[in-house]
């Protein structure tokens, strides 16, 4: 159980082009989503916070018109890169808390973006 | 603020040989830490928590982790190395502001040698 599913696991796209990627919680409903990114070698950093039926809470220094965040099922939350540039390249990971289970939280397998 | 320190940023072990890797956070409460596994081109894997109780934490894997406040750490432990368990390893802690999203350390990369 605890399933989580990210869609594409790779994608490719040209600058200036927008990307979406799917964050599925399979089995479990999730209130609450989280984003983060993680560069080559590097520790994960949260992006933003994503509740069912909300918007987005963003980190500080995460630019919220270029990472559009839609969480509008218990089941699914997308992130859309919107015209992304080449620094925008990275591994993105989506995490779902279960409803009602505070602390824990389950991954996804994360998403590659790479930005031509 | 919060932060996790994972002080070894590459660790090679035998097969067969003891591990430990270590983990410190800085948070004034009780915290709720976590260790993570992650294998190339997988997502991340919940090894084990500690949110209260017994300091000594079984995971999965043959993993375990001791809660030592007054050392302010959280080390993973396995008494015996397998070649697959080389992988990164990240420890984290649950922020404490509202919502329950983790600070992640940088990150053990754990290589196994024959």
């Amino acid at each position: 159980g605890a399933v989580v599913s990210q869609h594409p696991s790779w994608v490719i796209c040209k600058s200036g082009t927008s990307v979406k990627i799917e964050c599925r919680s399979l089995d479990f409903q999730a209130t609450t989503m989280f984003w983060y990114r993680q560069f080559p070698k590097q520790s994960l950093m949260l992006m933003a916070t994503s509740n069912e039926g909300s918007k987005a809470t963003y980190e500080q220094g995460v630019e919220k018109d270029k990472f559009l965040i839609n969480h509008a099922s218990l089941t699914l939350s997308t992130l859309t890169v919107t015209s992304a540039h080449p620094e925008d390249s990275s591994f993105y990971i989506c995490s779902a808390r279960p409803r009602l289970i505070s602390y824990e939280q389950y991954f996804g397998p994360g998403t590659r973006l790479t930005v031509t | 603020a919060q932060s996790v320190t994972q002080p070894d940023i590459h660790i090679t072990v035998s097969e067969g040989a003891s591990l430990e890797l270590r983990c410190n956070y800085s948070y004034g409460a009780t915290p709720y830490l976590f260790w993570y596994v992650q294998s190339p081109g997988q997502g991340l894997q919940l090894l084990l928590k500690y949110f209260s109780g017994d300091t000594l934490v079984q995971g999965i894997k043959g993993f375990e982790a001791e809660f030592k406040r007054s050392q302010s750490s959280f080390n993973l432990r396995k008494p015996s190395v397998h070649w697959s368990d080389a992988a990164e390893y990240f420890c984290a802690v649950v922020r404490n502001q509202a919502g329950t999203a983790l600070i992640f350390g940088k990150g053990t990369t754990l290589s196994v040698s024959s």
